[in-house]
């Protein structure tokens, strides 16, 4: 079964950049997408199909995919950015896989 | 806006069958393809299945043999069940909305799947 996987934890100080990345065999031949996730609040979609942002998700996030690794980057990094952030790509096989979930902390 | 609420029991009884269901509002059922995604205390987030406009479905191969969802159009909702439920299977159950579609690129097709809109979840606890 395909499998992706992210680092446990991401730190980072206010205004500075955060790169979140996401490993899987062949990755960049999928559509990767991001979800950021606060605590006790349902996920949110934050990138689509690797580079597109939502309707009103700010412009300090964005997103590459290529070989075997999709990155989330916040740039500019805000407290109010601290959560949880998982990838999540598609394969025939498995369908729907999610990354194991980075938490990011803002210091 | 498309906006979705996810009711049910909030506890089940171990080997009973998990009920939930998702009701559609601010928008057309016939949108979106509609999943269902669980995620256990602390862990990260497991997809379970979907359900076409059409009625057509996919599971997870690890939870295929318990799984069924389904959409009734007419109350434009759609439902899980979860057969033989055990204490794995507690977790906050979320229902979404999923787009699907595919770009030309390179001279092939890429495909792509993602939830574009969630409902805020319900915890159900599997315990006697």
């Amino acid at each position: 079964s395909y499998e992706v996987t992210q680092p446990p934890s991401v730190s980072v100080s206010p205004g500075q950049t955060a790169s979140i990345t996401c490993s899987g065999d062949k990755l960049g031949d999928k559509y990767a997408s991001w979800y950021q996730q606060k605590p006790g609040q349902s996920p949110v979609l934050v990138i689509y199909q690797d580079t597109k942002r939502p309707s009103g998700i700010p412009e300090r996030f964005s997103g590459s995919n290529s070989g075997n690794t999709a990155t989330l980057t916040i740039s500019g990094t805000q407290a109010m950015d601290e959560a949880d952030y998982y990838c999540q790509a598609w394969d025939s096989s498995t369908t729907y896989v999610f990354g194991t979930g980075t938490k990011v902390t803002v210091l | 806006q498309v906006q979705l609420q996810e009711s049910g029991p909030g506890l089940v009884k171990p080997s009973e069958t998990l009920s939930l269901t998702c009701t559609v509002s601010g928008g057309s059922i016939t949108t979106y393809f509609w999943s269902y995604i669980r995620q256990p205390p602390g862990k990260g987030l497991e997809w379970i299945g979907h359900v076409s406009h059409t009625g057509s479905t996919n599971y997870n191969p690890s939870l295929k043999s318990r799984v069924t969802i389904s959409l009734d159009t007419s109350k434009t909702q759609f439902s899980l069940k979860v057969n033989s439920v055990t204490a794995a299977d507690t977790a906050v159950y979320y229902c979404a909305g999923e787009v699907r579609g595919r770009n030309y690129v390179w001279g092939s097709y890429r495909y792509y799947y993602y939830l574009d809109v969630w409902g805020k979840g319900t915890t159900v606890t599997v315990s006697s």
